[in-house]
């Protein structure tokens, strides 16, 4: 099965600085990489995601990149926000015995201070 | 809210009893999905099913089992409690089997403790 990290763990930030989040998956054959917000006590969310045919994208404040040779990809938050705190995962996505299962980092828990 | 409906929000239970939990996915979705989130982790993930079928096996352990039902509901089943299966229990659901990506849709979770 895949193999996904995530570094930090836990990031502080002051308001209106930028938070970058990085991860790393094993297997090449990956081809889906979402993130997914999960506030204090609710349900995760998806954010954004990106598959393996596209280098970035971006949405607003929220971006992601995706870096296919190194098997590794970034959550960029830009101007970021009180509200932006939360638990982050990533997440990659590949094919084995036909089936899609989503395998998740271990997150990283990031705090905007004011 | 994200159309997924899980039972019960919270469990108590002691050492060694047996619980099930229920996920009603979004209408329409056939695939149904459970994580086990344990305090200050990350989401792993347990087993999968599509239209009735278990699709794929995770970290499961052999006391864990599960179904999905023909009304498409499935139920996760824990067994011989440990102190250690305390953890938040996410189901979620995706409309897609293979092909493509598809995002999931999660539930709010059951909060189980075993005492």
């Amino acid at each position: 099965g895949e193999n996904v990290e995530q570094h930090p763990s836990t990031l502080s930030v002051q308001e209106g600085d930028s938070a970058v989040i990085k991860c790393t998956y094993s297997d090449s054959a990956s081809n889906y990489f979402p993130w997914y917000k999960q506030e204090l006590g609710k349900r995760p969310q998806l954010i954004i995601d990106i598959r393996s045919n596209v280098g970035e994208k971006k949405d607003q404040r929220i971006a992601v990149t995706l870096n296919k040779t190194a098997k590794h990809f970034s959550l960029h938050i830009t101007e970021t926000q009180p509200e932006d705190s939360a638990v982050y995962f990533c997440a990659a996505k590949g094919w084995w015995t036909g089936a899609n299962n989503l395998f998740f980092g271990t997150g990283t828990r990031l705090t905007v201070i004011p | 809210d994200s159309g997924v409906t899980q039972t019960p929000k919270h469990l108590i239970t002691a050492t060694g009893q047996r619980v099930t939990l229920r996920c009603s996915p979004r209408s329409g979705d056939l695939s149904v999905y459970w994580y086990q989130q344990s305090l200050d982790q990350g989401l792993q993930f347990l087993i999968q099913y599509y239209n009735g079928e278990e699709r794929a096996k995770g970290n499961i352990l052999e006391r864990f089992s599960a179904q999905q039902f023909p009304d498409l509901h499935s139920e996760l089943n824990l067994s011989s409690l440990e102190l250690g299966d305390s953890a938040l229990y996410f189901c979620a659901s995706s409309v897609e089997r293979t092909s493509g990506t598809g995002e999931l849709f999660f539930g709010e979770g059951s909060r189980l403790t075993v005492l």
